[in-house]
């Protein structure tokens, strides 16, 4: 069964920073892995999508990596602006998995002014 | 030109009502989902279904049952609702195994 942790929880840090978000997975056998922004009391908007034969994604300021192999993916995001401030989640959808999204805890982001 | 979108955006009922919460995608996407967001925030899939066909049920209460009128349609129907039913639901579709874009969410409270 597909598990996905993220770490840390929360992160505060001060604007202008470059900051790292961490997700972890159990099974490799994925056939990509997606990162989402939820704002507080909204839905969730698609950031980055990777898939298992990549290495990376970019995205304006923002840049996800993929070590299938280690179950991890990390989501760098450069020169953080409070508007980056949000729910940050990853998901993957296992090749077992009938193409369902397995979320992981997320990690909530507070960019201070 | 809103991709998926989802009506009601609020809905709030008491125990034992039956509601329906309504999702609609124009991306010409042959997969929609949908996904259950708890208290904790935690978001977990409940249905799937791809050309009309149901693909995922992931042992929710036969109290919830999802419809399929058409490919760009996935309704959410929930009989005798439950306290422990509050919680945002959330709809998506993707085209199979691809990038999945979420709709704006339903929040239903139960009292």
């Amino acid at each position: 069964k597909q598990e996905v942790t993220q770490i840390p929880a929360a992160l505060s840090v001060p604007e202008g920073e470059n900051l790292v978000l961490n997700c972890s997975f159990t099974d490799s056998a994925i056939y990509n892995l997606q990162w989402f922004r939820q704002d507080p009391g909204k839905g969730l908007t698609s950031l980055l999508l990777i898939q298992s034969s990549q290495r990376e994604q970019t995205s304006g300021r923002l840049n996800a990596s993929l070590d299938k192999s280690s179950g991890r993916s990390t989501l760098y995001i450069a020169a953080s602006q409070p508007g980056d401030s949000a729910t940050y989640l990853c998901a993957v959808i296992s090749r077992f998995g009938n193409e369902k999204l397995t979320f992981g805890t997320g990690t909530r982001l507070t960019i201070i002014p | 030109d809103t991709a998926v979108s989802q009506t009601p955006k609020y809905l709030v009922t008491q125990m034992g009502n039956d509601k329906s919460i309504k999702c609609e995608q124009n991306l010409g996407h042959d997969t929609m989902y949908w996904y259950k967001q708890d208290s904790k925030k935690f978001l977990k899939i409940m249905f799937s279904y791809n050309n009309k066909e149901l693909i995922i049920n992931e042992t929710v209460p036969n109290r919830f049952s999802p419809k399929s009128p058409d490919k760009a349609h996935l309704n959410l129907h929930i009989n005798s609702l439950e306290l422990g039913d509050s919680a945002v639901y959330f709809c998506a579709s993707s085209q199979r195994e691809w990038e999945q874009y979420f709709g704006p969410g339903t929040r239903l409270t139960v009292t």
